[in-house]
Parts: C-alpha cells; structure tokens; sequence
C-alpha cells in the first residue's frame, strides 16, 4: 500500500513568492496532519483536519499560512507570501481515527525560501 | 506548553539499556512516542492513553504516569538500529498536541 505522499519533496523559492505543498493520505485515513520541523523549535502541529473539517489550527504561525482540505484525499498548505524563515521541512500526516491514532508521516518536503 | 524531554543526548554502547523521560506541565490525555532517523520522517513507536500505564514493543516499552504528567520510554539490550531521535507527542486535555523537545540517542558498537 501506498504511504503518504507529499509533493514537492524539495522547493526552493525566493522571498515574496506563494509556495503550494501537496499531500494525499493514506487511503481511509480520515484525519490528517500538517506539521513543520526546524532546528530551532523542533517538531510543531500546524493543523489538524478530521473528515476533512480543520478542528485544530492553533499552531498556524499567521495569516501568511493557509490549509485546505477539499476532499479526503488531498491536502495543501499554503504560504503566501513566503519568507526566509518559512524555511523548513514540513511534513504531513494522516491517521485513521482522532488523533490519539496512530500516525503515519509523508517524506516530507524541504522548503528553502531565499 | 511543549513537554521536556530528558536526557537531550545519550550515548550508548550495543547492549545497554537506556530510558528517555517525557514532562509535561498540563494534565495529559494521550502519549505517543516516535522515533527520527537523520534525514527521514518520525516513525510511530506507541502510544499510551490515559488509563493505560505501560505498553512494550519488542525490547522497547512505555510507561505513563497521569498522576506526574509524564511518560517514559525503556530501550533495553540497545542496538544499533535504535539510534535516531527520539520525540514524545503528548495531548493534553485542553485537546493540544505537542511534540517534545526530543531526545538524540546514538549506539555505537
């Protein structure tokens, strides 16, 4: 079976410009979510979608960031506009079930934004 | 908000056991933990619910005390497959999830 798949697995970008991360959960999953990873602040939860409903967005850093879930097989996440501190590796997640459910994590993708 | 993890760092030889441990400053409903190689996406360990007190995963086990807001993770008999980064993911019940400060454990032979 397929895992999650993210896409671009690596984006490099310069200041200003609208960055559009893609991911398709695993089949069935029916939640799903969005995290960053820096060196600085480690792992953190963006957001949280279950049945395709955000219930948890509190992390989202501010209004530069955006989250869709039209169906419950793909996600994005969207940066716009993008800066240098954007820079990170961000990872998706899907789980079948709340979110104490196991988690299983995309590839990642590596967003370096200059 | 984010839970502590301790140690940061540990170093072992093959075949020492090793315990991370996982606090948090809010009453906790769920624990999981993950491990990080270099380079790769977390990988599910385990998780641990409120009421549930301590699992095993081959030489790799949990425990959670709700009492303390705090889980443990137990590596026995290390090998060097276990070397990674170690991060607990903990849910508290206010519904926010955290992932630890993480804890780099290496095994050398």
């Amino acid at each position: 079976d397929a895992g999650v798949i993210q896409s671009p697995r690596h984006e490099v970008t310069e200041m200003g410009q609208e960055v559009t991360l893609r991911c398709k959960p695993i089949s069935g999953h029916n939640s799903l979510f969005w995290y960053r990873q820096t060196m600085m602040r480690g792992l953190e939860l963006l957001i949280y979608f279950n049945n395709n409903v955000p219930i948890d967005d509190s992390g989202m850093p501010e209004d530069r960031f955006s989250a869709k879930m039209p169906n419950a097989s793909f996600s994005t996440l969207k940066i716009q506009p993008s800066e240098p501190r954007d820079s990170a590796v961000y990872f998706c997640a899907s789980s079948m079930g709340s979110r104490e459910a196991t988690q299983y994590f995309g590839p990642g993708t590596r967003l370096t934004v200059l | 908000q984010q839970p502590v993890q301790s140690p940061q760092a540990v170093i072992l030889r093959e075949g020492e056991d090793a315990v991370i441990n996982c606090s948090s400053s809010k009453a906790l409903y769920s624990v999981h933990w993950y491990r990080q190689k270099h380079g790769e996406a977390p990988v599910f360990l385990m998780i641990l619910l409120k009421g549930g007190e301590q699992k095993g995963h081959e030489k790799i086990s949990a425990s959670f005390n709700e009492k303390k807001q705090q889980s443990s993770l137990y590596l026995t008999a290390s090998q060097l497959s276990y070397s990674g980064t170690y991060f607990c993911g903990t849910e508290n019940t206010g519904n926010q999830f955290y992932f630890g400060t993480g804890t780099s454990l290496t095994v050398i032979p």
